[in-house]
């Protein structure tokens, strides 16, 4: 079955700075890898999504780049604010199975001010 | 996108005792889930809730305790039975149409 693995497990980053999420799978079928920003007490949202057949994909200061052949992809975070602290997971599915989502480990993204 | 809400959003249950979450969702969806994320872990799926079908279940997870129903489109619950303090943790309904979204989680204290 799937497996996802996610690093680093922590994150610190200066205000303004970049940060960078990996995640790597093993199932080459998997074709759906969503990201999710967890607040404490609140369910995982949504963040932003991608599909097999693209690249990458870009929605204002997040992105995530895919790469089909290395089964990793990656999420992007330019110009941080502290209220981007938070844990973030990021996911794989086959998506024609109706979800079943493999969640990696999580990322506990700190931005200091 | 679907909105989707959760009952309770929190309890503190004794040992032996069962709770049952309400997962309602604002639109028909076909595909709904429940996950499981334990304290300072990621989620795992518990099983799938199958519209008026018996729901299908993960490895490691069965029937007898965490009973689901799936009685619409647009509802389902799951119960935990006869809980103990390993079961702890945050149990999250999740949707999928376009998009895999979340409902807020309902935080299960086990005493």
């Amino acid at each position: 079955g799937e497996n996802v693995e996610q690093h680093p497990s922590t994150l610190s980053v200066q205000e303004g700075d970049s940060a960078v999420i990996k995640c790597t799978y093993s199932d080459s079928a998997s074709n759906y890898f969503p990201w999710y920003k967890q607040e404490l007490g609140k369910g995982p949202q949504l963040i932003i999504d991608i599909r097999s057949n693209v690249g990458e994909k870009k929605d204002q200061r997040i992105a995530v780049t895919l790469n089909k052949t290395a089964k990793h992809f990656s999420l992007h975070i330019t110009e941080t604010q502290p209220e981007d602290s938070a844990v973030y997971f990021c996911a794989a599915s086959f998506y024609n199975q109706g979800g079943k989502l493999i969640f990696g480990q999580g990322t506990e993204l700190s931005v200091k001010p | 996108s679907a909105v989707i809400s959760q009952k309770p959003s929190r309890d503190i249950c004794q040992r032996g005792t069962s709770l049952t979450i309400q997962c309602q969702v604002d639109s028909q969806v076909t595909m709904m889930f429940w996950y499981r994320q334990q304290p300072g872990q990621s989620l795992t799926l518990i099983a799938t809730a199958n519209q008026g079908s018996e729901a299908t279940y993960e490895s490691g997870f069965v029937i007898d305790k965490f009973p689901i129903s799936r009685p619409n489109l647009t509802f389902s619950t799951l119960t935990v039975s006869n809980m103990s303090p390993e079961d702890s943790s945050i149990y999250l309904c999740s949707v999928e149409e376009s998009q895999a979204l979340f409902g807020p989680g309902t935080r299960l204290t086990v005493l």
